[in-house]
């Protein structure tokens, strides 16, 4: 079946510092997703890309859908603690009904 | 609204017992999903359904049963609770490509 990698798996960054992530697949994908997982609570969606080359933001995350359409990356600038979390990657083709899921990168802040 | 809200938080079985956790969206929502999520491998669909009585498998089924009487609920029952299906359970119902989750149930099989 699909499946996507995310690198890296896990990362610790000072507070203030701009932090890098991204996700790869081996199948091309039509919608990426990025969302973020706080411990205890379920994924919340941070955002959704459409279309090969788009870069979107919101607020101090960026996220960029790659131009193969295999890989997408997310940027988070001037990091704060409640950045804090395990960061998901999701794709979804033309032919699915559903969404592939990364296995996450863990992101701490330290102060 | 309340979301997408899942009961219970938290349950410990014993090898071979049986249970349902359950479901229920206010959003008006036609697709609905059940994930489960284990260390270091995201999440993977168990089952999924795109509408009131239309339900189909996803990429681990196997040992879980669902069902879709309404468009809010979409229980999923364990048959036979196993060691290897301790995990922590998310539904989500979305719509277009947003995906709404719930809080998450935490299920130790001892």
């Amino acid at each position: 079946g699909q499946q996507l990698n995310q690198s890296p798996q896990s990362m610790f960054i000072q507070e203030g510092e701009d932090v890098s992530m991204n996700c790869t697949s081996s199948s091309i994908f039509n919608t990426w997703l990025w969302y973020k997982q706080d411990p205890g609570e379920g994924p919340v969606l941070l955002i959704a890309l459409y279309k090969a080359g788009e870069l979107t933001s919101n607020g101090r995350l960026t996220a960029q859908f790659g131009i193969t359409r295999k890989d997408s990356f997310l940027n988070i600038s001037a990091s704060i603690p409640s950045d804090v979390g395990i960061y998901f990657c999701a794709g979804r083709d033309n032919y699915g009904q559903n969404f592939v899921f990364g296995p996450g990168t863990r992101l701490s802040v330290l102060p | 609204n309340a979301g997408v809200t899942q009961t219970p938080k938290f349950q410990v079985l014993k090898t071979g017992q049986s249970m349902t956790l359950q479901c229920a969206q206010d959003m008006n929502h036609e697709y609905m999903s059940w994930y489960r999520q284990d260390p270091g491998m995201g999440l993977r669909l168990i089952h999924y359904s795109v509408g009131a009585g239309i339900t189909d498998q996803g990429e681990v089924p196997n040992g879980y049963n669902v069902s879709r009487s309404t468009t809010e609920d979409f229980p999923l029952r364990l048959l036979s609770a196993a060691p290897s299906q301790t995990s922590v359970y998310f539904c989500a119902s979305w719509r277009g490509e947003t995906q709404y989750f719930g809080p998450g149930t935490r299920l130790l099989v001892l």
